[in-house]
């Protein structure tokens, strides 16, 4: 059973714009959030994380938002790049890391 | 600073060949991990290892095996290798501390025909 999920395979924004990818998760143990970022023929890379005790997560153009009461997080992303387009992983933790199916970030230019 | 090696990159087996995936990180990491990633699946989690001499079944163990070999090594094996363990093969490790991120490899893409 999915732990994580992300429930839109692929977005595409304008440059410039906002990118918002959004992840539930149903196990409310899980503490500590992330997000990776992968691009083709490589592997996923940390992009930025926050843990139980915050609701919100700055570093630099992305933010991350988490609703404990709706099992809910989100990465903004302001503005977009094209660089930005890659497959965008959010994972959660408990004795292992627990990855949803991911969400294709299409920037256009 | 290498990060987490992964040998090889790329391979083709037939049905009922086997092999072994190697892994080497040199982070110092107590935590290690196998993931296959599939089309629409996401990261799957196949073995993990939380420290050197302990090995745990994820989500998806079956017609793999598994060997921490010490602190920096966690090879993964497929003795009889089938056309549904075609998949692009991660591993990854991570510190012992809470609140702390997985580091991966560049992956295997393996294909077995």
């Amino acid at each position: 059973d999915q732990q994580v999920k992300q429930n839109s395979p692929s977005l595409s924004v304008q440059e410039g714009r906002i990118s918002i990818l959004n992840c539930d998760y149903t196990n409310s143990m899980f503490d500590y959030f992330l997000w990776y970022k992968k691009y083709p023929a490589e592997g996923p890379t940390f992009l930025i994380s926050i843990s139980s005790i915050k609701d919100k997560n700055e570093d630099g153009r992305f933010t991350v938002f988490l609703n404990k009461s709706a099992k809910h997080l989100s990465l903004h992303i302001v503005p977009s790049q094209p660089g930005d387009s890659a497959v965008y992983f959010c994972a959660a933790t408990g004795n292992q890391f627990y990855f949803g199916t991911g969400t294709s970030l299409t920037v256009i230019p | 600073n290498a990060g987490v090696t992964q040998t090889p990159k790329f391979q083709v087996l037939k049905t009922g060949q086997s092999m072994t995936l190697q892994c080497a990180q040199d982070m110092n990491h107590n935590s290690m991990y196998w993931y296959r990633q599939d089309p629409g699946m996401g990261l799957r989690l196949i073995y993990y290892s939380a420290s050197e001499g302990t090995t745990d079944k994820g989500e998806v163990p079956n017609g793999y095996n598994v060997s921490r070999l010490n602190k920096r090594e966690f090879s993964l094996r497929l003795e009889s290798a089938a056309p549904s363990q075609t998949s692009v093969y991660f591993c990854a490790s991570s510190d012992v501390r809470i609140y702390t991120e997985a580091f991966f490899g560049q992956g295997t893409r393996l294909t077995v025909v």
